[in-house]
């Protein structure tokens, strides 16, 4: 079954520079949710997307941004890049709209950013 | 979204049964008790969720007492690829829309051959 892609897998960047982070939902999944997983720390929710729009917002910096497209892609741009930005980033994928009991989130593999 | 409580870690012996337990005391009416698992800053891993019922897939079973205050994750025969850590979730659930999942510290569970 196909999965949720993240690219890139890994990021190296210089303090100050910016980053993109692309997530692929699984298809026929219409929400995605951002999270950052810190070393030695658990998953933090940042910002999810249903149809293009923001549907709830956690702890995420201002120099952050993110937006859902089309095609249901999503990208989080990440500016002016601090060392305690390097992190695990997850997305995740649900569908709101298939029915039943289906809002279950998947994960993808993460794209580690390292800032150096 | 409830609070959860879980063992910082357990340990459990190859082809032998793993029981995670979950502490969810102020669960509401409409909220649910989700699993996934981390291995090693992979991607978490949905594993199974319940309301009430008690719930069986292909990964475990979730055992859900009867007044909804607690639950139990059971691997019927660990293996070493379960070595991860485990994390129970409370939220509102499914239909809603929308929810985000709010991670705990998780029970790190350490199988052995």
């Amino acid at each position: 079954a196909a999965g949720v892609i993240q690219s890139p897998r890994h990021l190296i960047k210089e303090k100050r520079e910016t980053a993109t982070l692309k997530c692929y939902p699984i298809p026929r999944h219409d929400t995605v949710y951002w999270y950052q997983q810190g070393p030695g720390q658990d998953p933090q929710f940042l910002i999810s997307f249903y149809e293009k729009m923001q549907s709830d917002k956690g702890s995420i910096p201002d120099r952050f941004s993110a937006q859902q497209f089309s095609d249901y892609h999503s990208e989080l741009n990440m500016s002016s890049l601090e060392l305690g930005d390097s992190a695990l980033y997850f997305c995740a994928s649900s569908s709101q709209t298939s029915g039943l009991n289906t809002d279950t989130q998947y994960f993808g593999p993460g794209t580690r950013l390292t800032v150096l | 979204d409830a609070k959860t409580t879980q063992p910082t870690s357990m340990d459990c012996a190859e082809g032998r049964a793993a029981n995670l337990p979950c502490n969810h005391s102020t669960i509401s009416g409409n909220e649910y008790v989700y699993w996934y698992r981390q291995i090693h800053s992979q991607g978490p891993q949905y594993i199974i969720h319940g309301l009430k019922n008690n719930e069986t897939n292909e990964m475990a079973s979730l055992i859900i007492t009867e007044d909804r205050k607690s639950s139990t994750l059971i691997l019927p025969h660990a293996t070493l690829r379960d070595t991860a850590v485990y994390y129970c979730i409370v939220r509102v659930g499914a239909n809603t829309g929308f929810q985000k999942l709010v991670f705990g510290t998780g029970t790190r569970l350490l199988v052995s051959p």
